[in-house]
């Protein structure tokens, strides 16, 4: 069974902070990784995918990925109370010609102004 | 750009009524994807469609059937909707594999 696993939180993070979400997946021949954020309600949104290992900025966003530890890992910087929100990873299955992506069940953040 | 569309937003059905979800995309992608959203299960998939023409089984496809009507469209049927399968469903559709799936709004069924 290929499994996606994060943290469940709350991780609760005072504003300003870096918060820092974290993901292990059990399929070694993984090759494309994604962070969601999903609001309350909402659908979730793309944050960012990472392909190679090492890290990917985007403006407050990283993420890094460590292929030979089987982790991804977002870290948010100068955390607004506005990224608080459910954090999904998301991993893609390896062979990638199935086309399906296994979730995690997500990490909840909670920014604290 | 509309992206990915969901309707209904909101459903209410009867034990045993049947209803058809929609969703159309206009991103040009190949794939899509339904998705039931669960307190504690986290997105689960129902079906998906790889390319126009071909469906194919998630990990929780019972009680639900699919249509990939065209490129841009995939709907989602329940037959007799039952209790459990109230949820919030999303459609997601992507270009090709590797690439990030787009989400819709999501439609939000309650079966009484």
């Amino acid at each position: 069974q290929k499994e996606v696993e994060q943290n469940s939180g709350p991780l609760s993070v005072p504003e300003g902070a870096i918060a820092s979400l974290n993901c292990t997946y059990s399929d070694r021949g993984s090759q494309s990784f994604f962070w969601y954020r999903q609001y309350s309600g909402k659908s979730p949104e793309l944050i960012m995918f990472i392909y190679s290992n090492g890290d990917k900025e985007d403006g407050r966003f990283t993420a890094q990925l460590n292929k030979a530890s089987q982790y991804v890992s977002l870290l948010i910087r100068d955390s607004q109370p506005s990224d608080s929100a459910t954090y999904l990873c998301a991993v893609e299955e390896n062979p990638g010609n199935n086309r399906k992506l296994i979730w995690g069940l997500g990490t909840s953040l909670a920014v604290n102004p | 750009n509309a992206g990915v569309t969901q309707t209904p937003k909101f459903q209410v059905l009867k034990t045993g009524q049947s209803m058809t979800l929609q969703c159309a995309q206009d991103m040009n992608h190949n794939s899509m994807y339904w998705y039931r959203q669960d307190p504690g299960m986290g997105l689960r998939l129902i079906y998906y469609s790889a390319s126009e023409g071909t469906t194919d089984k998630g990990e929780v496809p019972n009680g639900y059937n699919v249509s990939r009507l065209n490129k841009r469209e995939f709907s989602l049927r329940l037959e007799s909707a039952a209790p459990s399968q109230t949820s919030v469903y999303f459609c997601a559709s992507r270009e090709n594999s590797n690439q990030p799936q787009h989400f819709g709004d999501g439609t939000r069924l309650s079966i009484l």
